[in-house]
């Protein structure tokens, strides 16, 4: 079985420095690992995947993740935040159930916040 | 490129009775998946639909079911509801799982269901 464990409920940051999101990640296997940001009142929004390839990983909006299997971390970065990145995001694990099914285990969510 | 579209995207029942939501996946995506977010917490996977097919299913009861139709647009009903199945109902779509080891998946913006 998989989970994901967001480390912190509600991160704050000032406009304009760095953003780090922790999670850490339990799988039997080599995982696919995502971030997603909600918006609110939105859907969800693909941010980057690991699928296996780079540890380091590059995203939409300047986001970053590296991917370190001895510690089972994906932390999401970013190095100046704006305004806009106040929002919701989700660390998250693919797994392959079988017969062509994945199924995606989300963690609790981070509420990330941008002070002016 | 039309995104996944969900309706209605707010709609109130009244404990005991039915409710059907919909979906229209992403073009050219043949795969939907159904997640249930109640406030405050991370989306949980209810059930997948791969050419009309259950093909993936969560820890929820029976009283949630699904269809998906030829164009790959896709129902979920939840019968006899309950105050706990208030939430945030969203929908993915993707392309065939089988050739896709990632398990990357596109979002609607949600439908809100409250029980009251």
């Amino acid at each position: 079985a998989q989970s994901v464990t967001q480390l912190d409920s509600h991160v704050s940051v000032s406009e304009g420095t760095p953003v780090l999101l922790r999670c850490n990640y339990s799988s039997s296997y080599s995982p696919s690992l995502f971030w997603y940001v909600q918006h609110p009142n939105k859907g969800l929004q693909l941010l980057l995947k690991y699928t296996s390839a780079a540890t380091l990983v590059k995203g939409i909006n300047g986001f970053e993740a590296e991917f370190k299997k001895s510690e089972t971390s994906f932390h999401l970065t970013k190095p100046s935040a704006h305004m806009s990145d106040a929002a919701e995001y989700f660390c998250v694990v693919s797994s392959y159930s079988g017969a062509g099914s994945y199924q995606l285990t989300f963690g609790k969510g981070t509420k990330l916040s941008v002070i002016p | 490129e039309t995104g996944v579209t969900q309706s209605p995207t707010h709609l109130i029942k009244t404990r005991g009775q039915q409710v059907t939501l919909r979906c229209s996946s992403q073009s050219g995506h043949n795969t939907v998946s159904w997640y249930q977010q109640a406030l405050g917490q991370g989306p949980q996977f209810i059930f997948q639909y791969y050419r009309e097919e259950e093909n993936g299913r969560g820890n929820f009861p029976p009283r949630f079911s699904g269809l998906q139709f030829p164009n790959y647009s896709s129902e979920l009903n939840v019968n006899a509801l309950e105050l706990d199945d208030s939430a945030l109902y969203l929908c993915a779509s993707s392309f065939s799982l089988l050739r896709d080891n990632t398990g990357e998946l596109f979002f609607g913006e949600g439908s809100r269901l409250t029980v009251l």
